[in-house]
């Protein structure tokens, strides 16, 4: 069964810069995996932010960026706002099926 | 802007079947080329991707709920279904349907328990 790692948590202090990875059981991520990325804040739905490894949406702030990073996908937040702390997850795309990371609780501290 | 809805019984009784509707609005469900998604969550725990189906009708769902799931779609209603057979105390989550997981309904709470 495929596993999609994330970091349990990070936590960040306001107006820094923090980098979330997403890695694949199956060995490195490229972009044929299209990673997404999505911020779910507490009692809410989640949110997509990043579609495709590197796409935002226009809703996307552009503090978020995703890239590919040493074979893992990966989220930076630079220039953290509080309202940033949120759970994220990341999901990839196994031929047909997809499959979300753990999440990452991100601490604005 | 499309938006979605979920929608069915909150409460199963084990060894019943699941069943959900997610209802579209501002687009229609049989054109463009879009995958109806329906994900879920258990209470304090990560999301789960549970299957999609295509516009064409073709679907995929995650192995490890493949033998249980049917996602299929209602044209005439613009609506897209889940059901779920066979549940246990471990399918209680929220709900979420979704368009290629960028749009999402705002869940539904369904709670598996005699």
């Amino acid at each position: 069964q495929t596993v999609v790692t994330q970091e349990p948590s990070l936590t960040v202090s306001p107006g820094g810069t923090v980098t979330l990875t997403c890695a694949s059981s199956t060995g490195a991520l490229t972009s044929d995996y299209y990673p997404s990325w999505f911020q779910q804040k507490a009692g809410q739905a989640p949110r997509s932010l990043i579609y495709h490894t590197t796409n935002k949406h226009s809703w996307t702030p552009a503090r978020f960026s995703g890239s590919l990073l040493g074979g893992k996908a990966a989220l930076t937040l630079s220039g953290v706002q509080p309202e940033d702390e949120a759970d994220y997850y990341c999901l990839l795309y196994y031929g047909g099926v997809r499959v979300f990371g753990g999440g990452t609780k991100l601490t604005v501290l | 802007q499309v938006q979605l809805q979920e929608s069915g019984p909150g409460l199963v009784k084990p060894s019943q079947t699941l069943s959900l509707t997610c209802s579209v609005s501002g687009d229609s469900i049989n054109s463009g080329s879009y995958y109806w998604t329906w994900i879920r969550q258990p209470a304090g725990k990560g999301l789960e991707w549970i299957g999609r189906i295509f516009t064409s009708g073709t679907t995929s769902y995650s192995p490890s709920l493949e033998s249980r799931v049917t996602i299929s779609l209602d044209t005439s209603n613009n609506q897209f279904s889940l059901k779920l057979i066979s549940v246990t105390a471990a399918d209680t989550a929220v709900y979420y349907c979704a368009r290629d997981s960028i749009y999402w309904g705002q869940g539904i709470l369904v709670t598996v328990s005699s």
